[in-house]
């Protein structure tokens, strides 16, 4: 079964660049989120996208910023990097009715700012 | 505000011992509790869900858990564990009753398998 696809897989940037991280939703999924997982640390919700509106937003910082294109994928842009910004950044979608909590995830992004 | 807590921060266990992690919960309204697995470095994979009806709930890789209302706990099971069971493991929660929300999770168990 098709899963969701996250790019790039890792990623290496330097304080102060920007990156921007993709993710391709499960086919027919229509919702997705992102989260952000430090080293050791449970996932924290960034914020979720329904139909290419903002659904819900979590501890996204302000030099973030997301948006869901009409065919559904979604990116993370992320500007002013910080080392406090290396992390695993997880995608994961769903599809809105009976099972729309049911979110799957990505393998996600793994991005190390030096 | 909505809360997950697993209060063993890391277990181990023997090949073919039972299993059991706990979760504790903190929501107002009816929850929609899950359990994930994750393997060092990899993505997170969903093994159960419980969103209403029969309180034990079956999952993938022979792992249970069981909602209990009164004790606020969705505790995970397994009879025999296995050494590829050995990985990270979080309980979540439904952050409201809106599709498209946030999961909250827990800090993590991490089992460890012994031979």
């Amino acid at each position: 079964a098709a899963g969701v696809i996250q790019s790039p897989r890792h990623l290496i940037k330097e304080k102060r660049e920007t990156a921007t991280l993709k993710c391709y939703p499960i086919p027919r999924h229509d919702t997705v989120y992102w989260y952000q997982q430090g080293p050791g640390q449970d996932p924290q919700f960034l914020i979720s996208f329904y139909e290419k509106m903002q659904s819900d937003k979590g501890s996204i910082p302000d030099r973030f910023s997301a948006q869901q294109f009409s065919d559904y994928h979604s990116e993370l842009n992320m500007s002013s990097l910080e080392l406090g910004d290396s992390a695993l950044y997880f995608c994961a979608s769903s599809l809105r009715g009976a099972s729309s909590y049911e979110q799957y995830f990505g393998p996600g992004t793994r991005l190390t700012v030096t | 505000a909505q809360s997950v807590t697993q209060p063993d921060i890391h277990i181990t266990v023997s090949e073919g011992a039972s299993l059991e992690l706990r979760c504790n919960y903190s929501y107002g309204a009816t929850p929609y509790l899950f359990w994930y697995v994750q393997s060092p470095g990899q993505g997170l994979q969903l093994l159960l869900k419980y969103f209403s009806g029969d309180t034990l709930v079956q999952g993938i890789k022979g792992f249970e858990a069981e909602f209990k209302r009164s004790q606020s706990s969705f505790n995970l099971r397994k009879p025999s564990v296995h050494w590829s069971d050995a990985a990270e493991y979080f309980c979540a929660v439904g952050a409201s009753g809106q599709a498209g929300t946030a999961l909250i999770f827990g800090k993590g168990t991490t089992l460890s398998v012994s031979s």
